[in-house]
């Protein structure tokens, strides 16, 4: 079956302007994850979404970044005023919501903010 | 809390031979799993093993075994028969109820 979308797979943007990041889960997958990946590091946990909710977004850096999961399926990260600093691998992620079930990633996207 | 630490930033081995990737944690959580991620230049992470902490047994998936000691709170990951596909980054990482930590990885190289 399909595996976890996520568009575009690169985003170029300007410093300051609005960028949307989406992520389209494995069918039936209730939990979602947003994680972010800088160069060279481990991905950084962002915010969790359990059905329509965000659950736990205690990851997100400051007030620019939110994220939606309007109908329990495809989640949208926006991020506002885009910063050089926001430049990374933004990474999605799914899994069934059972404890320990096993995340199922998506290929990133890559945001660079010029 | 949830911590993850890869001391090991980068290793190499010989194609067919074995190597071992260290990976210690802390959690605060009685219930949890441990996990080891594998990252190509494709950017996808791809589950490569998982262990219930609850569970004595070390987890085997093919040439990936795990060595996991709960009381030292390690978790080590040994591949063996080292093949050019298995050249990438990995994670160790750990989850509890939800919350999925990882560590900062170990560049794998393996060397035809």
């Amino acid at each position: 079956g399909a595996g976890v979308s996520q568009t575009p797979s690169n985003k170029v943007t300007e410093k300051g302007k609005y960028v949307e990041l989406r992520c389209d889960p494995i069918s039936g997958h209730t939990a979602l994850y947003w994680y972010r990946q800088s160069l060279g590091q481990g991905p950084e946990f962002l915010i969790y979404f359990q059905g329509t909710g965000a659950a736990d977004d205690s990851g997100l850096p400051n007030d620019r970044f939110f994220a939606v999961r309007p109908e329990g399926s495809v989640s949208t990260l926006k991020i506002q005023r885009t910063e050089r600093g926001d430049s990374a691998v933004y990474l999605c992620a799914s899994s069934t919501g059972a404890d320990g079930s096993p995340l199922h990633f998506g290929n990133g996207t890559r945001l660079t903010v010029t | 809390a949830q911590t993850v630490t890869q001391s090991q930033p980068e290793m190499s081995v010989q194609e067919a031979e074995t190597v071992t990737l260290s990976c210690t944690y802390d959690t605060s959580e009685n219930n949890y799993y441990l996990f080891w991620y594998k990252q190509p230049p494709s950017r996808q992470m791809i589950l490569v093993i998982r262990q219930e902490a609850y569970k004595q047994q070390n987890a085997t998936e093919n040439r990936f075994s795990v060595n996991f000691q709960k009381a030292a709170k390690s978790f080590s990951l040994k591949i063996s028969d080292s093949q050019l596909g298995d050249t990438a980054m990995y994670f160790c990482g750990t989850s509890g109820t939800y919350k999925y930590i990882f560590g900062t990885g170990t560049r794998l190289k393996v060397l035809a």
